[in-house]
């Protein structure tokens, strides 16, 4: 059974920190990786993906990858109150046909 | 800019009866999903649609559930002899590749 693990939280931070949520998968064969923001009651809004080691920057959003460790991470700047949100961690494996695995999200408070 | 649409938002049945949830993609996709989550509980895998047909389907998906893409514009969801256990929020999504981008759902609940 292909699993997505998240610590669930939920993770509080203070307005203007570094929010850090991390993931690990058990598919070794795993090839793509995503951060999805879901509000309460609304639907997943993408907002990172990553295919290759290292790290990977949008605004204020670092994914980072390390395959060996079968470990996904993603770092939020400078985070804001509307940051709040439940982040869910996603794989995808390299059966074709774009099954996603997602983990069952860590929560995040930003503190204003 | 584009986005996935679905309808109804909401959909009350009694158990035993067949709903059909719509949904239209971003035009130019060329993937099509449906996702499930239970309140609570995290966004499950049920099928994925590539050129007319099942590319690959979860366990849930039995053979009550059955999708199709009647033409150009929409994407189907059919559940048959539905049960109170598939009470739930589902979320249809599309891609051109893997990032898949996902509709606001529809909230299914059967009594």
């Amino acid at each position: 059974q292909k699993e997505v693990e998240q610590n669930s939280g939920p993770l509080s931070v203070p307005e203007g920190a570094i929010a850090s949520l991390n993931c690990t998968y058990s598919d070794r064969g795993s090839q793509s990786f995503f951060w999805y923001r879901q509000y309460s009651g609304k639907s997943p809004e993408l907002i990172m993906f990553i295919y290759s080691n290292g790290d990977k920057e949008d605004g204020r959003f670092t994914a980072q990858l390390n395959k060996a460790s079968q470990y996904v991470s993603l770092l939020i700047r400078d985070s804001q109150p509307s940051d709040s949100a439940t982040y869910l961690c996603a794989v995808n494996g390299d059966t074709g046909g774009f099954k996603t695995i997602f983990g069952a999200g860590t929560r995040l408070f930003v503190k204003a | 800019e584009p986005e996935v649409t679905q309808t109804p938002s909401h959909q009350v049945t009694q158990m035993g009866q067949e709903v059909i949830l719509r949904c239209v993609p971003i035009s130019n996709h060329l993937y099509f999903y449906w996702y499930r989550q239970i309140l609570g509980q995290k966004v499950e895998f049920l099928v994925s649609f590539y050129n007319n047909e099942i590319s690959e389907k979860s366990e849930i998906f039995d053979d009550r559930f059955s999708v199709e893409r009647p033409d150009g514009s929409n994407f189907t969801l059919k559940i048959r002899s539905t049960k109170l256990e598939d009470s739930a929020m589902y979320f249809c999504a599309s891609s051109v590749a893997s990032e898949q981008f996902f509709g606001p759902g529809t909230r299914l609940t059967v009594l």
